[in-house]
């Protein structure tokens, strides 16, 4: 079956820093990955996707994430933190037989210390 | 820039009662979800919606929910007699293709007192 696993549950980095946030996925062609942003009480925001080709992807607001296919991640970076980056990651894959639903991670929590 | 509404963005509602979620995806998109987030949960999958008909469901889905295009333009969901255990934020999502990016409107949050 399908699955997004995001190991940690919640990060806190200092303003400035470089981040990572880790997404493995479980799926059994070739995925089509997302990450997407919820700020407190809001909607979710697509960072960026990945659907084929150059396996570093760009995203809005300074996100990149790359595909490892060998290791079935699509971890999400930041090499710069800001306080407004404060938010719940999910990570989520497509399953593209089943009419195109998003299976998600549990999320990751990110806060940033000043 | 397009964008997915849903309203009403809170509702509170007795359990027993059935509730009605609207929402108005992106105008030229062909494909409809519809998403809830329990609490502190992760976002899961209820239903998606393609050439009027369902095409996918999950197992949350029962005989309870019901969804409907009802004209060009609104998409809704319908729980015929609501739980505690309804309570929840529904995010309705659109896209213009299978497996391509989905986008969410801002969520109506579920109180089911």
């Amino acid at each position: 079956a399908q699955s997004v696993t995001q190991p940690d549950i919640h990060i806190t980095v200092s303003e400035g820093a470089s981040l990572e946030l880790r997404c493995n996925y479980s799926y059994g062609a070739t995925p089509y990955l997302f990450w997407y942003v919820q700020s407190p009480g809001q909607g979710l925001q697509l960072l960026l996707k990945y659907f084929s080709g150059d396996t570093l992807v760009q995203g809005i607001k300074g996100f990149e994430a790359e595909f490892k296919r060998s290791q079935s991640s699509f971890n999400l970076r930041k090499p710069s933190v800001h306080w407004s980056d404060a938010a719940e990651y999910f990570c989520a894959v497509a399953v593209y037989n089943q009419g195109g639903k998003l299976i998600f991670g549990q999320g990751t929590e990110l806060s940033v210390k000043p | 820039e397009p964008e997915v509404t849903q309203t009403p963005s809170h509702q509170v509602t007795q359990m027993g009662q059935e509730v009605i979620l609207r929402c108005v995806p992106i105008s030229n998109h062909l494909y409809f979800y519809w998403y809830r987030q329990i609490l502190g949960q992760k976002v899961e999958f209820l239903v998606s919606f393609y050439n009027n008909e369902i095409s996918e469901k999950s197992e949350i889905f029962d005989d309870q929910f019901s969804v409907e295009r009802p004209d060009g333009s609104n998409f809704t969901l319908k729980i015929r007699s609501t739980k505690l255990e309804d309570s929840a934020m529904y995010f309705c999502a659109s896209s213009g293709r299978q497996g391509s990016e989905a986008f969410f409107g801002q969520g109506t949050r579920l109180t089911v007192v």
